[in-house]
């Protein structure tokens, strides 16, 4: 069974401080993770996507991603009210098909100004 | 570039009518998906290709099928809608199995 888990939320944390938004997955296997943000009534947009355990930070994101204990997360550091949206996190599966991506069903994140 | 281009953006159906939900992307990429995205929820895959000619079933096929005729299009057929079809549909594209998806900007359809 392939399970992505998010908490739903709401998170809520004020501008200015670094939201922390979690992901476990099932599957031991799995090689390249994604982070997408959804604005409400809108398509998902790419955030970030990670291969390799340790951390990779592009601007005010960093992912980080740890397969032995099957987590990956997504930091947002001075945060901002554009920063509200629903996160996704997404797993690709390993295996012969393509399958697609394994979404979780995300988190709902809050910046207070 | 337009990316994946979904038609239409919005459609209400009654029970029983079918329909085509159409996408296209220009980015030549082999690998195509249909999801649907349920209120609060994640997005579930409905069906894939990776390339012209090959579709397979993803997690939740029942009710639908698809064509994949060539690189740049891929619909969705809706065969006899139900009020269980009511949900956002994407269609997406990839360059490979593990690159990431590019979005279509949906398709909201209601049955009622």
């Amino acid at each position: 069974q392939k399970e992505v888990e998010q908490n739903s939320g709401p998170l809520s944390v004020p501008e200015g401080a670094i939201a922390s938004l979690n992901c476990t997955y099932s599957d031991r296997g799995s090689q390249s993770f994604f982070w997408y943000r959804q604005y409400s009534g809108k398509s998902p947009e790419l955030i970030m996507f990670i291969y390799s355990n340790g951390d990779k930070e592009d601007g005010r994101f960093t992912a980080q991603l740890n397969k032995a204990s099957q987590y990956v997360s997504l930091l947002i550091r001075d945060s901002q009210p554009s920063d509200s949206a629903t996160y996704l996190c997404a797993v690709n599966w390993p295996g012969g098909g393509a399958d697609g991506l394994t979404f979780g069903k995300g988190t709902h994140l809050i910046i207070q100004p | 570039n337009a990316g994946v281009t979904q038609t239409p953006k919005f459609r209400i159906l009654k029970i029983g009518q079918s329909m085509t939900l159409q996408c296209t992307q220009d980015m030549n990429h082999n690998y195509m998906y249909w999801y649907r995205q349920d209120p609060g929820m994640g997005l579930k895959l409905i069906y894939y290709s990776v390339g012209a000619g090959i579709t397979d079933k993803g997690e939740v096929p029942n009710g639908y099928n698809v064509s994949r005729s060539t690189t740049e299009d891929f619909p969705l057929r809706l065969e006899l809608a139900a009020p269980s079809q009511t949900s956002v549909y994407f269609c997406a594209s990839s360059y490979g199995k593990e690159s990431e998806a590019f979005f279509g900007q949906g398709t909201r359809l209601t049955v009622v």
